[in-house]
């Protein structure tokens, strides 16, 4: 099974870049790496998914290196409405009916004024 | 427009009595799922359903048991039900590929046993 391990908590200020990164040492092959957020009393929101080098979104960037055993979520000027639970997954199964994802802890984020 | 909803969103209920949790998508989606999340916050998957066929049963008490009557629908029924059942039921669906996989998440069911 891919774990992945990421800080519990962090904290920061308006206008700030926010980056959290997270471990999967164990990562297959065929894996890619998804963050998903979390907004109390709401379920989990995809935010931006990729397998290596860097994605974009108009929400965030993810950054993957080469090696793939861990991956940065880049979040540029955060606001007091980004202070939520991020999480870090690693897909399993994902080439058939089985896939699912492993929820790890997730890391709170707390954006201050 | 939804893409994924279920009914009740609170729901308290006592020891010992029976529940369904309700949860459609309208996103074509062939693939269902549920999961719990605790008091602790953690996540964790509970079935996962694939063209109303269990593909995944993750150790989780025969009281449960989920009803796929089609690819749309996911409904948990709970019996006997038990304080420690207490939690967040999320339904979630994704569309798999050849890539990657989206899952896309209800806003929770909030279950409540005295």
């Amino acid at each position: 099974l891919a774990k992945t391990t990421q800080p519990i908590s962090m904290d920061s200020y308006e206008g700030q870049e926010v980056n959290i990164t997270c471990s999967h040492n164990n990562i297959a092959t065929n894996d890619y790496i998804t963050w998903y957020q979390q907004f109390p009393s709401q379920g989990p929101r995809f935010i931006i998914q990729g397998y290596k080098t860097k994605v974009t979104n108009e929400v965030a960037s993810l950054f993957i290196p080469a090696d793939r055993k861990s991956s940065t979520l880049s979040l540029p000027r955060v606001s007091l409405s980004d202070t939520a639970v991020y999480y870090c997954l690693v897909g399993e199964g994902w080439m058939d009916s089985s896939y699912k994802l492993i929820f790890g802890s997730g890391t709170r984020l707390l954006v201050r004024p | 427009d939804t893409a994924v909803s279920q009914t009740p969103k609170y729901l308290v209920t006592q020891m010992g009595n029976d529940k369904s949790i309700k949860c459609e998508q309208n996103l074509g989606h062939d693939t269902m799922y549920w999961y719990k999340q605790d008091s602790k916050k953690f996540l964790k998957i509970m079935f996962s359903y694939n063209n109303k066929e269990l593909i995944i049963n993750e150790t989780v008490p025969n009281r449960f048991s989920p009803k796929s009557p089609d690819k749309a629908h996911l409904n948990l029924h709970i019996n006997s039900l038990e304080l420690g059942d207490s939690a967040v039921y999320f339904c979630a669906s994704s569309q798999g590929g050849t890539d990657s996989v989206t899952i896309y998440f209800g806003e929770g069911s909030w279950l409540t046993v005295v």
